[in-house]
This record gives C-alpha cells, structure tokens and sequence, in this order.
C-alpha cells in the first residue's frame, strides 16, 4: 500500500526559533498533500491543502506567514513553523492523496505518522 | 461547510462483543466516507471507507453502512479484540473534479476489555 513518511517524528526546540517538518510520498506521486494540526484528546484539524507548483491553500484562521508549506515536488511537502511559540506545540500530520486519477485509491488519503512538536 | 458528528465520544466493550460508531454529516454533496483508527502518537490508518453510491460495504470483522438519505454512516466492529482499542475517525469528504475537502468527526476512544 502506499505509504506515506514525516521527518522528524519528534522535535523539540527553543521558542523563536523554525521548526521544518517534511512529509514525503514514498512509492507514489502525490499532486495533493494535507497539514492537519491534532491537539491531545482532539480531532484533526485541516490547517492546508498543498499542491505541487503552486501556493498552499490555508484554512480560514490559520496564518501563512507562521506556517509556511513548500511543494517542491510530487513526492515531497514541507511545512516551517516559523518563530514557534509553546502554543504552537501539537502534533502535525500530513497525508498525502494520489496523483492517479481514477485510480482506486484516488479518493483516499494517506496519512503519514505525525511530527511531535514541542516548543520550550 | 461541511458539519461531522460522531458518536458516542468513548466506548467500552467485552472482548469478543461488538462496537458501533455512528456518524452524521450535513453537505449532502460529499460523496466519499473513511474510517480511521489511530493509535496513541501516531497518524490515522485508514481501516474502511465506502462510496456514496455504496449501502453497505464490508471487510472481515469490520463493516460499514451508509445512509444517504438520513446522511449518516456507521462503523461496525464484530467479535472485538483488545488490539482493536484505539481512536477511531470518520470523515466526509467532498471530491469534485481535483478538489478534495475533508471534515474528520471528533473521534471514539474504543476500549476492548478483555
């Protein structure tokens, strides 16, 4: 199945500072990549949808400039928090949905195993 | 948009019982319905999804029904296992041509005893 893998899985650091997650799409190309933000004990909030070559698409409340998403390629999304504060610790994933349209897993998003992130 | 609600919030069952989970949504337009369980500090794992032109679809021990009409779907998991406790997600999402709009439901701790 396809597969889908967030680098670091777990991150601590300094508030002030950045803070890069990649997420990337394994055995598969993926034109649409997603940012969710997941509090303890919550669900999954959609912060971006990120599409290969062009701007990402922000969630209302969700502020661009903190989070910066880049998607270079079809198998490869970035997401910078940028200046973290504590407020911003949480767990990140992102999924990823095939390129194939049509295809049987077309529908689907696969999610990669999330990023803890906290902010000192 | 879209409005997913899930229910209940937590469920404990007897090892070898079985569990549901019930969703609704409000935007008749979203065509495409997961489930997911995700285990503690780890990412959703898609575990059965179905198609809004689908009643019923199933997979072992695990099923899943959908009621447009009443716009609302279900998850079934029969014959529990302890290894089957997790958090447990639907979704409705909107496909439309290359747009893709999710809306995850609030979750279920499932807890098998055994």
């Amino acid at each position: 199945g396809a597969v889908v893998s967030q680098h670091p899985s777990r991150v601590i650091c300094k508030s002030g500072t950045s803070v890069k997650i990649e997420c990337r799409s394994l055995d598969f190309q993926a034109t649409t990549m997603f940012w969710y933000r997941q509090f303890p004990k919550q669900s999954l909030m959609l912060m971006a949808t990120s599409n290969e070559g062009s701007k990402a698409t922000y969630e209302q409340g969700v502020e661009k400039d903190k989070f910066l998403i880049n998607h270079a390629s079809l198998t490869l999304s970035t997401l910078t928090v940028t200046s973290a504060h504590p407020e911003d610790s949480s767990f990140y994933i992102c999924s990823a949905r095939s390129s194939l349209a049509g295809g049987d897993s077309y529908n689907e998003q696969f999610f990669g195993p999330g990023t803890r992130l906290t902010v000192l | 948009g879209e409005n997913v609600e899930q229910h209940p919030s937590t469920l404990s069952v007897q090892e070898g019982d079985s569990a549901v989970i019930k969703c609704t949504y409000s935007d008749s337009a979203s065509n495409y319905f997961p489930w997911y369980k995700q285990e503690l500090g780890k990412g959703p794992q898609l575990i059965i999804d179905i198609r809004s032109n689908v009643g019923e679809k199933k997979d072992q021990r695990i099923a899943v029904t959908l009621n447009k009409t009443a716009k609302h779907f279900s998850l079934h998991i029969t014959e529990t296992q302890p290894e089957d406790s997790a958090v447990y997600f639907c979704a409705a999402i909107l496909n439309s041509g290359g747009y893709q709009k999710v809306t995850f439901g609030t979750g279920t701790k499932l807890q098998v005893i055994p």
